[in-house]
């Protein structure tokens, strides 16, 4: 149990487009989904976190305009890179958490962005 | 932020060697101490969450422990196989919600 999915696992793209990742629950519902940025040999940083049918709150040095994230339903987040640039290459990783009060989070497999 | 920092970065052992590295993080206001495995392309695996100082925890031939008076976590694995080669992360929460990362320890189990 407590799968989740992320689409796609990898996306090539060119200056100036937007990227849209998929975080999905598969068998539970996620009141909450978090969403990390990993740079090469770095930790994996918290970007936001988003409740469902709210907006979400970003941390500190995350633009909101530039990642912009939909939690539309208890199962489905988003997130779009919005005018990418090969600064905002990185490996991006979400997770969710279900409603159980447990502090557990779980994750997806991740989604490489390189931006030429 | 946290600095949650893991040692060593990365570790090549034989096959049937046991090994250990190590999590540290502030002590001040801790909430818990998750352990992940993280194999390439697949999701983080959830290996462990502790909470009190002195816990121990065992899942097979991996166990944790957890000091949070001094601020550090140890992760043992007993015989190594190759199949527990992957990254091992450490993530500390003040409460139950943002999780601050280390950078892991990529283990290399050698045949």
């Amino acid at each position: 149990g407590a799968v989740v999915s992320q689409h796609p696992s990898r996306v090539i793209c060119k200056s100036g487009t937007s990227v849209k990742i998929e975080c999905r629950s598969l068998d539970f519902q996620a009141t909450t989904m978090f969403w990390y940025r990993q740079f090469p040999k770095k930790s994996l940083m918290l970007m936001a976190t988003s409740n469902e049918g709210s907006k979400a709150t970003y941390e500190q040095g995350v633009e909101k305009d530039k990642f912009l994230i939909n939690h539309a339903s208890l199962t489905l987040s988003t997130l779009t890179v919005t005018s990418a640039h090969p600064e905002d290459s990185s490996f991006y990783i979400c997770s969710a958490r279900d409603g159980s009060g447990r502090a557990l989070q779980f994750f997806g497999p991740g989604t490489r962005l390189t931006v030429l | 932020i946290l600095n949650v920092e893991q040692s060593p970065q990365s570790l090549h052992v034989q096959e049937g060697d046991s090994t250990n590295f190590t999590c540290s993080f502030p002590s001040s206001n801790f909430y818990a101490l998750h352990w992940y495995r993280w194999e390439t392309a697949k999701s983080p695996e959830a290996l462990f969450v502790m909470t009190l100082n002195g816990d121990e925890k065992k899942k097979g031939r991996i166990s944790a422990t957890l000091n949070t008076k001094e601020g550090y976590s140890y992760l043992y694995i007993k015989g190594s196989q190759p199949e527990d080669s992957a990254t091992y992360l450490c993530a500390s929460t003040l409460t139950g919600n943002q999780f601050y990362f280390g950078t892991g320890t990529s283990l290399t189990v050698i045949p």
